[in-house]
């Protein structure tokens, strides 16, 4: 089976503008989580999707959303970007809610 | 709030020999899941070996296991016969058994092999 994958890899973007990533699922997989990793505050979680509901949803602000489709495919959306958004965006999916996670390699996104 | 350290911040060992990452979590509840994931220089997160909280047998995977100390809140990961391969930063992570997918995980290990 394909293993998680991201789009795009890295991502240059300048304050203000707004991003999104794409993240595809392990085949058969209906859960996608979303982390930021970062070198001051490490790896946080951002968001959970599950059969295109959000389940659970980390200590971020507005700007950071997400979205499932039904395909278990997931966006996530950051607006009004800020220096401080760059980081490696890291996605994980899972068959269920219950099972482990498995990562995809990451988007690059640095704010100039 | 579940709170997850690691107090190593670099350790180095010499290739074939054994180390022992260490890891201890903060939480109230009693049955949780407990990971080791690796990430390389490529940044993609591997898992290494997860451990159900309810389970007291120490999980084991090839070269990898981990002494898991409950009571202690204990979970270090024993990697023997290190090879070049195992360079990485490798990160201790918590997971609730109720409701969403969410990983708490420590700050890392980064782990060099001396060959």
């Amino acid at each position: 089976k394909a293993g998680v994958t991201q789009t795009p890899r890295y991502l240059i973007k300048t304050r203000g503008q707004q991003v999104t990533l794409s993240c595809s699922p392990i085949s058969g997989h209906r859960s996608v989580s979303w982390y930021q990793q970062t070198p001051g505050q490490g790896l946080q979680f951002l968001f959970e999707y599950f059969s295109e509901t959000q389940r659970n949803k980390g200590n971020f602000p507005g700007r950071f959303s997400g979205r499932q489709f039904s395909n278990s495919r997931s966006e996530m959306n950051v607006s009004t970007l800020e220096l401080g958004d760059s980081a490696l965006y890291l996605c994980a999916s899972s068959l269920g809610s219950a099972d482990t996670q498995y990562f995809g390699p990451g988007t690059r996104l640095t704010v100039l | 709030a579940q709170t997850v350290t690691q107090s190593q911040p670099e350790m180095s060992v010499q290739e074939a020999e054994t180390v022992t990452l260490s890891c201890t979590y903060d939480t109230s509840e009693s049955d949780y899941y407990l990971f080791w994931y690796k990430q390389p220089p490529s940044r993609q997160m591997i898992l290494v070996i997860r451990q159900e909280a309810y389970k007291q047998q120490n999980a084991t995977e090839n070269r990898f296991s981990v002494n898991f100390q409950k009571a202690a809140k204990s979970f270090s990961l024993k990697i023997s016969d290190s090879q070049l391969g195992d360079a990485a930063m490798y990160f201790c992570a918590y997971r609730s058994i109720r409701g969403a997918q969410k990983l708490v995980f420590g700050q890392g290990t980064r782990l060099t092999i001396n060959p």
